[in-house]
């Protein structure tokens, strides 16, 4: 079975410019959520999708905003890019059946730098 | 507010020994961790998880043993072998059904052979 895979893997913008980045989930997963890893702050919550239905969010500026489509694939989107948002943006997918507790699957990010 | 902590940044182990890898929490709702493996370039990978009804959880050379008393969990690996060498992140989950992840800052675990 195919991995989460994400795209592009790396990435170079300067700032002020908008960036949209894509995650497929693993087949079968409905639930995609995304995270931002930088040295400074490890790895953060930025939201997740359930039936293209954003369905928790993290502590992050309204300029980051994602998306769902009904074939679970999801687009995650920062307008005025920052020096900060420079960074490994992750994007994980799991079951989601409901009520239990789930296992994340992790992509392999897209690496982002805001010059 | 760092809910989950790893306080140690790096461990050095020797090939063959045991590997012990720390991890505190401050937030008593959560209820379900989680040990993901990290390479250079590469997405987390999952480890083993334990949920907070369980006190240990096993799966080969991994071990993790949870204290929800001290709010502690750790993970064990062995014996450590070279290709375990990677930052070792704990995560934690809140009871909800929301697939949101608390991760602690990582330790990078390097066995020396």
């Amino acid at each position: 079975k195919a991995g989460v895979t994400q795209t592009p893997r790396y990435l170079i913008k300067t700032r002020g410019q908008q960036v949209t980045l894509s995650c497929s989930p693993i087949s079968g997963h409905r639930s995609v959520s995304w995270y931002q890893q930088t040295p400074g702050q490890g790895l953060q919550f930025l939201f997740e999708y359930f039936s293209e239905t954003q369905r928790n969010k993290g502590n992050f500026p309204g300029r980051f905003s994602g998306r769902q489509f009904s074939n679970s694939r999801s687009e995650m989107n920062v307008s005025t890019l920052e020096l900060g948002d420079s960074a490994l943006y992750l994007c994980a997918s799991s079951l989601a059946l409901g009520g239990t507790r789930e296992t994340q699957y992790f992509g392999p990010g897209t690496r982002l730098l805001v010059l | 507010d760092q809910q989950v902590k790893q306080n140690s940044p790096s461990l050095s182990v020797q090939e063959g020994r045991i590997s012990i890898l720390n991890c505190d929490y401050t937030n008593s709702m959560f209820d379900y961790f989680l040990w993901y493996k990290k390479y250079p370039a590469e997405g987390p990978t999952f480890l083993i998880s334990i949920s907070s009804i369980k006190d240990k959880n096993e799966d080969g050379r991994f071990t993790v043993f949870l204290n929800k008393s001290a709010k502690h969990l750790s993970l064990h690996i062995v014996p450590s072998q070279p290709g375990d060498s990677a930052v070792y992140f704990c995560a934690a989950s809140v009871e909800g059904g929301a697939q949101k992840l608390v991760f602690g800052q990582g330790t990078r675990l390097t066995i020396n052979p």
